[in-house]
């Protein structure tokens, strides 16, 4: 059954790096999403993606954050300077094309640690 | 502010039982209600989606939903100890298909 993977499981970093995160799609869906879970905390929307440009992105999505579809597969969530609180589980979800269904399927996760 | 809400739990009942997990939202024009499981340190699972009133089953789970009362809820049937998990409710409240999740209910399945 396809899936969504992502890499790495794990990144720990220096507050104030740059890290990207990775993901691979499942290979027909043309819809795409970065969610963020702190640590007991709900699972929150940061960006949507489509057709090569951002359809919605939170207020969390600030400018230290982007997203990019670099070629037909791999879709990256950036963040260029890295703090503290960025330390979350960052989840990967994408979507298949058409009206009929909205179900969103998530990749494994990275766990982000920003020391 | 659009809001899921759900009761945090921990919801603990015997291996055999029914487990019913509600949820309500803010939004009254969301047309999409989905029920994800998530394991502890794992990445949310989805297990039923529902868009109309009324009941959807699949195997052990039905997802019932009723727009009116701005509720949807799930069953698990024949629980068992793997059920054991945080499921969380999810709904899409606008044209952007972002998913905005409560804060899930802990389910304890006693062997």
């Amino acid at each position: 059954e396809p899936e969504v993977t992502q890499t790495p499981s794990h990144q720990v970093t220096q507050m104030g790096q740059e890290v990207i995160l990775r993901c691979v799609p499942i290979s027909n869906h043309l819809y795409f999403y970065w969610y963020r879970q702190i640590l007991g905390q709900k699972v929150e929307f940061l960006v949507s993606f489509y057709n090569n440009e951002i359809s919605e992105k939170s207020e969390i999505f600030d400018d230290q954050f982007s997203v990019e579809r670099p070629d037909g597969s791999n879709f990256t969530l950036k963040i260029r300077s890295t703090k503290l609180e960025d330390s979350a589980m960052y989840f990967c979800a994408s979507r298949e094309p058409g009206r009929g269904s909205n179900e969103q399927f998530f990749g494994p996760g990275t766990r982000l640690t920003v020391l | 502010q659009k809001e899921v809400e759900q009761n945090s739990g921990p919801l603990s009942v015997p291996e055999g039982a029914i487990a019913s997990l509600n949820c309500t939202y803010s939004d009254r024009g969301s047309q999409s209600f989905f029920w994800y499981r998530q394991y502890s340190g794992k990445s949310p699972e989805l297990i039923m989606s529902i868009y109309s009133n009324g009941d959807k089953e699949d195997g052990r789970f039905t997802a019932q939903l009723n727009k009116a009362s701005q509720y949807v809820s799930l069953l698990i049937r024949d629980s068992q100890p793997s059920d054991s998990a945080t499921y969380l409710c999810a709904v899409i409240m606008d044209s952007s298909y972002k998913l905005i999740f409560g804060s899930g209910t802990r389910l304890l399945v006693r062997p």
